[in-house]
This record gives C-alpha cells, structure tokens and sequence, in this order.
C-alpha cells in the first residue's frame, strides 16, 4: 500500500477562481505524476517530474501548471478556472527499480 | 501517443466464475506493463505487473500473460467475488521512458 495523499478530495469552485490541488506522498520517490480522467475514461497524463525542481508537460495540453520545490510534494495549479476543467485529477509516484506507479485517491473538481 | 486498448468495455461474470480481461498495445518498445483496479470514487490501484521478459506473472488469484508477438495483454482472476466488481486499465511504459500509457479501461461486473 503506497502512501500518497491528495486535497481536496472534492471541490467545487467558480469560473475565473484560482485553485492548488495538492499532493504528498511519504515514500521518498523521485517520480511523480498528474493525470486527468473523466467519468469512465482513460488516465491523460498532463504533468510529470523526475526530481525536485524537474518539471515537464505531459501528453494532454492542459492550462495548469506544476512545481516541485521538495521530493513529496507536487502541487497542481490552475490560475483560471473554467468548466472544461471538471474531471478528475490523480497525483502518482513511482518506485524506483520496478517503476511501479502507485495514485492517491484522486481529487474530483467541478467548476461551474 | 501510444495506443492502449481494450477489447470489451464491460464484462459481467457469475460470482465464482473465472474472469479474463483483454488488452492490447501498439508500442512494441515497451518493456513494463501494469494491470490497475479502479472502484468508484477512487484512485487507481495496483494489481500486478509484468516485465516484458516474462510471458506469465501470479499473484494471489490473479494471473497476467503477455503475448508480445501479437501485444496483447491479459489479466485472469480466479473465483471472481463481488468485491472484484470495479474498473479495470492496463497500463504499459515505454522502455527508457518514465511515461505510461493508460487504456479507456473495462468494468467488470459480478453477479452474485
């Protein structure tokens, strides 16, 4: 069982509203991870980082942005919230060595 | 990207039964597969994995096969139980990558 958490769990917010969803993880991986999925839908990788102060884009364009200032910690903001943004957003780490990817419980985000 | 899929989107089985679900891949480089379970509400969680040198990996009442001469992937439980009832992804990395390919996942229901 991995140790990763992420919060809020739910949050609902207004258009134009800056958000922070956060996530730690205790297991001192490098490696970490943001996906988006929607309802039913596969997991979009939009951010990753291979270590502190390494941050890249991943597959799916997305307006949020990343830093990674300490080994567990990988906030995700978004500086304008819109509708297009509601879905889900899962932090990931991976270990090293088998490279399993453990996720958090996600963050289910609804803007109206 | 890579292309993940899987070949049925739900499965309904009769609690007791056996259950195999199907997923296959395009990229050829990839060395490092991984079978999540995601319940409602919930983040993905780690079920087995296999690296591509092995054809058959076991767990506790879960197999994993590989095919890579036809990139498919499978995930047999045995004795499906109620509690089994959830989605499932494959999820593939490419070799000297840190990125992994998710599929659009199938839901496996249980019938008691």
């Amino acid at each position: 069982e991995a140790d990763i958490y992420q919060t809020p769990r739910y949050l609902v917010i207004g258009t134009g509203k800056k958000i922070t969803l956060e996530c730690s993880q205790t297991m001192g991986h490098d490696k970490m991870y943001w996906y988006q999925q929607d309802p039913g839908m596969e997991l979009h990788l939009i951010h990753y980082s291979y270590g502190v102060n390494s941050t890249e884009k991943g597959d799916l364009s997305s307006e949020s942005t990343v830093s990674r200032i300490r080994t567990e910690h990988f906030p995700l903001t978004l500086e304008s919230a819109r509708p297009s943004h509601t879905s889900q957003y899962l932090c990931a780490s991976t270990t090293s060595g088998p490279e399993t990817q453990y996720f958090g419980p996600g963050t289910r985000l609804l803007v109206l | 990207g890579e292309s993940v899929g899987l070949h049925l989107p739900t499965l309904s089985v009769q609690e007791g039964d056996n259950s195999i679900i199907n997923c296959a891949y395009s990229n050829s480089a990839s060395d490092y597969f991984i079978w999540y379970k995601q319940e409602s509400g919930k983040g993905p969680q780690f079920i087995i994995d296999i690296r591509s040198n092995m054809d058959k990996r076991q767990g506790q009442r879960v197999t994993v096969l590989l095919n890579k001469t036809v990139k498919h992937l499978s995930l047999q439980i045995a004795a499906t139980q109620p509690g089994d009832s959830a989605v499932y992804f494959c999820a593939e990395r490419e070799y000297n990558f840190n990125k992994f390919y998710f599929g659009s996942g199938t839901k496996l229901n249980v019938k008691p």
